[in-house]
């Protein structure tokens, strides 16, 4: 079975300042790591995965996350925040062991961030 | 990039009446979707697969005849909520999988559905 784990609701951080949006993860194989952005009316849009390789990644708008084997976690984060970056981030998980849909991710329960002015 | 479409994008209905919600992928062929219901300050939570030609596959705890699945061709897959309750209040979100991808999904921009 596969599990995430988002143990921030929320998170404030001024703009300019370097950000990060927590996640952990449970599989029994090997994970897929995906970090989607929800903008408040619109459909939940990709950022970057982690399949195999390097432990950073890089993806949109300046973000990279970083794959923690021993932590089993994909902290998502920002070297500097900007307003813009205010929505609901979702952390996801596939696990490689599970044959039993295409594709199924499963999902962290989201991060609102704010960035402050 | 690819663009998935939900009609409508919100609706309210009486308390036993049934809803219809379209999901179509507009410039790419999906022979799978997924169904997913968020709740406020919750997941997504898988509902169900669906695909193209033979029947959806229900994650456990879903109710295959509330919630119908019709995937009719490789552009639209269309969740009916029957005879809905104030329970099925939720926001319903379809997606795509990318087809070269790994896990990815393209995600429609969701139905809010509130059941008086």
């Amino acid at each position: 079975a596969q599990s995430v784990a988002q143990p921030e609701d929320q998170v404030n951080v001024a703009e300019g300042n370097p950000l990060t949006v927590k996640c952990t993860y449970s599989v029994s194989g090997n994970p897929y790591l995906f970090w989607y952005v929800q903008y408040p009316n619109r459909g939940l849009q990709f950022l970057l995965k982690y399949i195999t390789g390097d432990n950073l990644v890089k993806g949109s708008y300046g973000f990279e996350a970083e794959f923690n084997k021993s932590q089993t976690s994909f902290h998502l984060k920002k070297p500097s925040a900007l307003v813009s970056d205010s929505a609901l981030y979702f952390c996801a998980v596939r696990d490689t062991l599970d044959q039993t849909g295409a594709n199924n991710l499963f999902f962290g329960t989201g991060t609102r961030l704010t960035v402050i002015p | 990039g690819a663009v998935v479409s939900q009609h409508p994008s919100w609706v309210i209905c009486k308390s036993g009446t049934s809803v219809k919600i379209e999901c179509r992928s507009l410039d790419f062929q999906a022979t799978t979707m997924f169904w997913y219901r968020q709740f406020p300050k919750q997941s997504l939570m898988l509902m169900a697969t669906s695909n193209e030609g033979s029947k959806a596959t229900y994650e456990q705890g879903v109710e295959k005849d509330k919630f119908l699945i019709n995937h009719a061709s490789l552009t639209l897959s269309t969740l009916t909520v029957t005879s809905a309750h104030p329970e099925d209040s939720s926001f319903y979100i379809c997606s795509a999988p990318w087809l070269e991808g790994e896990g990815e999904q393209y995600f429609g921009p969701g139905t809010r559905l509130t059941v008086t």
